[in-house]
């Protein structure tokens, strides 16, 4: 099956600096990708839907300043947390949907990045 | 708009025991219906889905059925093994958006 990765899967970083994730989507192209948030013993929430080639949609209460998302290829995306404080310790997973061949609603999930700030 | 609403855990099982987890939704249009599951340190794995009332998914011994008169989408299993024991999150799909609900951690104890 599909299969998405994430790297780094656990990271730990000081405050006031900025940590990249990146998603990638190993055996198939993705034409969209999705970030969500994962605070604990609550659900997943979708942060931002990437599209390869173009700005990244936000949903609201979001900053897009602060988590910037980059989608430059069709098996890549990355999400930079900018300035980072303590409350945006959380899991970060990703999500890639399969391009113009799959089911629209055929998302498969990264196992997720755990991010700490001290 | 759209929420999902599932039964807090934790919810504690012996083996071979039968499983209910609620999972109730609001939604517009017609969304499509998923359980996924979390394993400890592993990322969310589709279980099943149904994409339309009266449809049933089912996998390794799971269903649940896709109620739209009461706008619900229980998870259920006649037997439990330990290896079952995870989170499993109900969620919707609409306009290409998921939805998740909390989250019920299950464990399966020997």
């Amino acid at each position: 099956g599909a299969v998405v990765s994430q790297h780094p899967s656990w990271v730990i970083c000081k405050s006031g600096t900025s940590v990249k994730i990146e998603c990638r989507s190993l055996d198939f192209q993705a034409t969209t990708m999705f970030w969500y948030r994962q605070f604990p013993k609550q659900s997943l929430m979708l942060m931002a839907t990437s599209n390869e080639g173009s700005k990244a949609t936000y949903e609201q209460g979001v900053e897009k300043d602060k988590f910037l998302i980059n989608h430059a290829s069709l098996t890549l995306s990355t999400l930079t947390v900018t300035s980072a404080h303590p409350e945006d310790s959380s899991f970060y997973i990703c999500s890639a949907r399969l391009g113009l061949a799959g089911s629209t609603d055929t998302q498969y999930f990264g196992p997720g990045t755990r991010l700490t700030v001290l | 708009g759209n929420s999902v609403t599932q039964m807090e855990g934790p919810v504690t099982l012996s083996e071979e025991a039968f499983l209910t987890i609620n999972c109730t939704y609001t939604a517009t249009g017609y969304p499509s219906l998923f359980w996924y599951v979390q394993y400890p340190g592993e990322g969310l794995q589709l279980l099943l889905k149904a994409t339309k009332a009266d449809d049933k998914g089912s996998n390794k011994g799971f269903e649940a059925t896709y109620r739209k008169e009461t706008t619900s989408f229980h998870l259920e299993k006649g037997s439990v093994q330990v290896s079952d024991s995870a989170v499993y999150f109900c969620a919707l799909i609409n306009f290409n958006k998921f939805y998740f609900g909390s989250g019920t951690k299950l464990n399966v104890k020997p």
